[in-house]
């Protein structure tokens, strides 16, 4: 079965410090896309970042970056210079080529200190 | 620009009772999905469509119907609701059908059935 595991419920970090969600994923398949998505205290979903297992070229998004591992079945995101408008829920989902399914991990909340 | 509007944002079910929640795009999106997301858990995808007049059921179809008259709106109808169905609801759209560049989410209703 196709998962996505998010090992850390909560996580905290200083602000302007940097901090690393981690994500892994099973599957058998070859050619999918990986996404880290936020959800702030208002709810809705945002997009953050997106890879194409494809590339081997890792992600980046002004602060935010990510760590693909393909053999490791890993896709950490890596926040830097965190600011108090990036505590939220972050969700890992994972979607196989050619299918209309995400399958999301359970979430990591992302507390930012002052 | 609206991306996807949900309504309503909060609502209040007796068990037994029925009710549609609204979705509706303005980016003239084809693929549209429906969530729901339970406390501590990722989203489960309930129902999807690939075009108007064109549905399918996801992972948890159960208690839900759906139908795609406009290639705008995209409507949940829940039937005879069950303590089972309090959850927040998501509806998301995206320009391609494989969601390789993301879904544009709703900023969901949150459902309680008492």
């Amino acid at each position: 079965a196709q998962t996505v595991t998010q090992s850390q419920p909560e996580m905290s970090v200083q602000e302007a410090e940097t901090v690393t969600l981690s994500c892994t994923y099973d599957t058998s398949e070859s050619d999918y896309y990986l996404f880290w998505y936020k959800q702030p205290p208002s709810r809705q979903m945002i997009l953050v970042i997106r890879q194409e297992a494809y590339k081997q070229q890792n992600a980046t998004e002004n602060r935010f970056s990510v760590n693909f591992q393909k053999a490791a079945k890993s896709f950490s995101l890596k926040i830097s210079d965190s600011q108090l408008g990036d505590a939220a829920m972050y969700f890992c989902a994972y979607i196989p080529s050619g299918t209309y399914k995400y399958i999301f991990g359970t979430g990591t909340r992302l507390k930012v200190l002052a | 620009n609206a991306g996807v509007t949900q309504t309503p944002k909060f609502h209040i079910l007796k068990i037994g009772q029925s009710m549609t929640l609204q979705c509706t795009q303005d980016m003239n999106h084809n693929y549209m999905y429906w969530y729901r997301q339970d406390p501590g858990m990722g989203l489960k995808l309930i129902y999807y469509s690939v075009g108007a007049g064109i549905t399918d059921k996801g992972e948890v179809p159960n208690g839900y119907n759906v139908s795609r008259s406009t290639t705008e709106d995209f409507p949940l109808r829940l039937e005879l609701a069950a303590p089972s169905q309090t959850s927040v609801y998501f509806c998301a759209s995206s320009y391609d059908g494989q969601g390789n560049y993301g879904y544009t989410f709703g900023s969901g209703t949150r459902l309680t059935v008492v």
